[in-house]
């Protein structure tokens, strides 16, 4: 079945080390997203890329590093830079679709991730 | 200013009843698209319904329809006969312009009540 991955699913982590939180997609879709999600509160855009080797930063990109080395990847690092890092990250991908481009996201299961 | 607003934080609803979510969006572009997802306990995000702004109908997807108001800017959706497993967070979001990303809204909690 086509979906999209995400790993690891719980994450904990020590301040001052960075992680790397896995999204691989089988759907090929040509965009990938990363959203981050904090207690009771909608999602907030982090990166996004529309294409291999290019990505551009969202709303809360400072503190957080991506790569886009392949159309099915697009792996997130979150640093010792950022400096509230626990929250649900979602990873998700989409295809335009239509001609008034329904650009419909679909989302991976998420990664909570917790700073000790 | 909020992009997206989602005025109503939590409801409850009774069972088999309608149940009216809210969404007000701002933007000054003449297209955009406006979507819903509903987040279960589980975390996942699952995509509802789309309208896009030069779509004259109001989209309906089985028992989701979307309210859409343009002069207003409202993006309303209505589920109807609700059911217990209609439980969830529900978020609208918009697409501006020609662009790909989405703004999100801050949620609206729904619990059916049986």
């Amino acid at each position: 079945d086509g979906g999209i991955t995400q790993s690891p699913k719980y994450l904990f982590r020590k301040e001052g080390q960075n992680v790397t939180l896995s999204c691989e997609q089988n759907l090929n879709h040509d965009a990938m997203y990363w959203y981050r999600q904090d207690p009771g509160q909608g999602l907030r855009l982090i990166y996004y890329s529309q294409i291999v080797n290019d990505f551009q930063k969202g709303d809360i990109a400072e503190g957080y590093s991506v790569s886009r080395e392949k159309k099915e990847s697009f792996p997130l690092t979150v640093t010792s830079a950022q400096k509230n890092p626990t929250a649900f990250y979602l990873c998700a991908s989409s295809i335009m679709v239509g001609v008034s481009g329904a650009n419909v996201l679909t989302f991976g299961a998420g990664s909570r991730l917790t700073v000790l | 200013a909020q992009k997206i607003t989602q005025t109503q934080p939590g409801m409850f609803v009774q069972e088999k009843e309608a149940v009216t979510l809210d969404c007000t969006y701002d933007t000054s572009d003449q297209s955009y698209g406006l979507f819903w997802y509903k987040q279960p306990s589980s975390g996942e995000m699952i995509f509802l319904i789309y309208q896009g702004s030069y779509d004259e109908q109001n989209a309906t997807e089985g028992r989701y329809s979307l309210n859409f108001q343009k002069a207003r800017k409202s993006a309303n959706l209505v589920i109807s006969a609700s059911q217990l497993g209609d439980s969830a967070m529900y978020f609208c979001a918009m697409r501006e312009g020609r662009g790909r990303k989405l703004t999100f809204g801050g949620g609206t909690r729904v619990l059916v009540k049986p």
